[in-house]
């Protein structure tokens, strides 16, 4: 009954380093859904998967790719980590897209850029 | 940009005393919902209210939406140091498949 997962828990990367955040769900959801959660910013939409096989730019996509791997899993890339992008990263997922779905997270990805 | 602006950022309060959050949005919605998140964990969801409900309770939880001033308040009764959590808004816009929007959220300290 693990929900949605994420790997790994922390990250510390060098500026110009590429790295790719993972996240998986055990809930048969469509939807899937990446954020980023800054000090007094709330969370942020980066990019999210309304169903397998397609992808949308969020709030603050720049610096980011996805993928929508298969219906389970929906991965970050980070391609050139830069400071600016020193965050903790949540994903989550929803049964669709419909309004009254809720939405389940993981417990998040702490990642540093030095 | 962030469309719930959830007020106050922080708040203290003694166990035992009643908590009242507020979140104001900007557009049309289908519904609004309240997450909690514990420190270093994610968020959680607790309640969700539709665009044509005023009033709604949960347990210790009562949300109120008024559509009129788009706002919402969240009220937790006899509040406890385990409900010391930061608690988001977020807006699902009246078109309705779309993602969630958080508000920037509040941080709540329960005091036993």
């Amino acid at each position: 009954n693990a929900g949605v997962t994420q790997t790994p828990k922390f990250q510390v990367l060098k500026t110009g380093q590429s790295m790719t955040l993972q996240c998986a769900q055990d809930m048969n959801h469509n939807s899937m859904y990446w954020y980023r959660q800054d000090p007094g910013m709330g969370l942020r939409l980066i990019y999210y998967s309304a169903s397998e096989g397609t992808t949308d730019k969020g709030e603050v996509p720049n610096g980011y790719n996805v993928s929508r791997l298969n219906k389970r899993e929906f991965s970050l890339r980070l391609e050139s980590a830069a400071p600016s992008q020193t965050s903790v990263y949540f994903c989550a997922s929803r049964m669709g897209p419909k309004a009254e779905n809720i939405q389940y997270f993981g417990a998040g990805t702490r990642l540093s850029v030095l | 940009s962030q469309q719930g602006e959830e007020d106050p950022q922080a708040l203290s309060i003694q166990e035992g005393e009643n908590a009242t959050m507020n979140c104001s949005y900007k557009t049309s919605i289908n519904n609004l919902q309240w997450y909690r998140q514990n420190s270093g964990r994610g968020l959680v969801h607790l309640i969700l209210i539709r665009s044509n409900e005023r009033e709604k309770h949960s347990g210790r939880l009562r949300v109120t939406l008024d559509t009129s001033k788009k706002s919402s308040s969240l009220l937790i009764t006899a509040s406890r140091a385990a409900d010391t959590a930061s608690y988001f808004c977020a807006t699902v816009l009246y078109s309705g498949n779309t993602p969630l929007v958080f508000g920037k959220g509040t941080r709540l300290s329960v005091i036993a």
